[in-house]
């Protein structure tokens, strides 16, 4: 099945400053990539996504990229507000399912 | 549209207690999954169904774990008899075909097992 591996765990950074994750996965067939981000005691909610034909998407203050030789896949948020603190998942589709990355804690500091 | 709806929220039972988890799908939506969130393991499936039907239970821990779809507004995932190490979030989340592959998800079930 598909494994999807996600860094860094967690992330700090200074409001204003920009928030980069990572994620790998293994399945050359997953072709959509969503992120969802995890407010506490809060179900995942979709934030952006991409698919398999597209390299980059991106909305407002938010992007990501697709790499798909490499199988990578990142978001960016750029001028992070403290409302961007949260729990951020990256996933991969593939055979009608999703899997999820292990998570980043992102930490906006005022 | 009110979303994925699950029920109840928040859950304390004995060990030995039977649990079920309540959802209702986004009307429209022809598939609903069920997943597992803990601290150890992340974001598990359980189980999913297409139109009512389960497709894939490979998910499902163990024989104590049971999901139904008795029709396109309602699932149930039964635990019986519950075990601590089942303390978790569940989640349950829809999607339909048609909108490609966009899954939303509930606000879960906080279930807690002593």
């Amino acid at each position: 099945g598909e494994n999807v591996e996600q860094h860094p765990s967690t992330l700090s950074v200074q409001e204003g400053d920009s928030a980069v994750i990572k994620c790998t996965y293994s399945d050359s067939a997953s072709n959509y990539f969503p992120w969802y981000k995890q407010e506490l005691g809060k179900g995942p909610q979709l934030i952006i996504d991409i698919r398999s034909n597209v390299g980059e998407k991106k909305d407002q203050r938010i992007a990501v990229t697709l790499n798909k030789t490499a199988k990578h896949f990142s978001l960016h948020i750029t001028e992070t507000q403290p409302e961007d603190s949260a729990v951020y998942f990256c996933a991969a589709f593939n055979d009608y399912k999703l899997s999820f990355g292990a998570g980043t804690t992102v930490t906006v500091r005022a | 549209d009110a979303g994925v709806i699950q029920s109840p929220r928040h859950e304390v039972t004995e060990m030995g207690q039977e649990v079920t988890l309540r959802c209702k799908p986004i009307s429209g939506h022809d598939y609903l999954f069920w997943y597992r969130q803990t601290m150890m393991r992340g974001l598990e499936l359980l189980i999913y169904f297409n139109n009512n039907v389960p497709i894939d239970d490979s998910g499902m821990p163990e024989d104590r774990f049971s999901a139904k779809m008795p029709n396109a507004s309602f699932s149930t995932l039964k635990i019986q008899p519950s075990e601590p190490r089942d303390s978790a979030v569940y989640f349950c989340a829809s999607r339909v075909f048609e909108a490609g592959n966009t899954i939303y998800f509930g606000e879960g079930s906080w279930l807690t097992v002593v």
